[in-house]
């Protein structure tokens, strides 16, 4: 059975940077597409980008093209999402999401989402 | 990048009834290469992370009742609930990811009346 596994919340200063971890157990880990999306408070669900990890090269949505980067450690079977440069709008809900079957990338297996919070 | 629209925004529903959401995108999510239509549903009941309903159009996630139902083509898809169950509210979210970078539709609320 896959799980993911996030990080614990956390609490941020405008111009700060934070890393977000993803551990998965439970079936392939490096086959499978690892996607991050955010959910700011009593909003929508928004694609920040993406990783195959035996391919290494991450996809990303161009809005935070340039602050966000997503890598992932096969040995440990762990996916991070780091995000720089924070404004207030980036508090919101993170979650890693893991790929099915032949849908590499298709957002089957949800993490438990981790809440980050931007504030002076 | 390619945009998503949901109607309605707002469902209300009656137990037992059916429930149907539309989806449209601003290009068509076919892949030519593989003939699959790249447009998945999720489910987001309150207080919890999302749940993949429906994948590449018409094919029911693992564990999802067989009332859920995907169909579409080309622009315009479409999920019906056949008979909507109580456990059924949350918001519905469509999304292709036939391109980078995946995009979502605004997201359907269903609330029971």
């Amino acid at each position: 059975q896959v799980q993911l596994v996030q990080s614990g919340a956390e609490v941020k200063k405008p111009g700060s940077s934070v890393k977000v971890s993803c551990k998965a157990s439970g079936g392939s880990f490096s086959t499978y597409g690892i996607s991050w999306v955010r959910q700011a408070p009593g909003q929508g669900l928004v694609w920040m980008g993406g990783i195959i990890p035996v391919f290494g090269t991450a996809k990303y949505a161009q809005v935070l093209q340039g602050r966000v980067t997503i890598s992932a450690d096969e040995g440990t079977n762990t996916a991070y999402m780091e995000l720089n440069s924070l404004r207030s709008e980036d508090t919101a809900v993170y979650f890693c999401v893991r790929g099915i079957g032949a849908h590499a990338w298709t957002l089957a297996h949800w993490g438990q989402g981790t809440l980050l919070t931007v504030s002076s | 990048e390619i945009v998503m629209t949901q109607t309605p925004l707002s469902l209300p529903v009656t137990p037992g009834e059916p429930a149907s959401i539309s989806c449209r995108s601003s290009q068509s999510l076919l892949d030519r290469d593989d003939g699959e239509t790249s447009l998945d549903w999720y489910l987001q009941k309150p207080g919890q992370s999302p749940q993949l309903l429906i994948y590449t159009l018409s094919n029911r996630a693992p564990g999802v009742p067989d009332r859920f139902s995907g169909s579409g083509s080309g622009t315009d898809f479409t999920l019906k609930i056949s008979r909507v169950e109580a456990e059924d509210v949350g918001i519905y979210y469509c999304m292709q990811r036939i391109e980078f970078p995946f995009t979502f539709g605004p997201g359907t609320k269903v609330e029971i009346k």
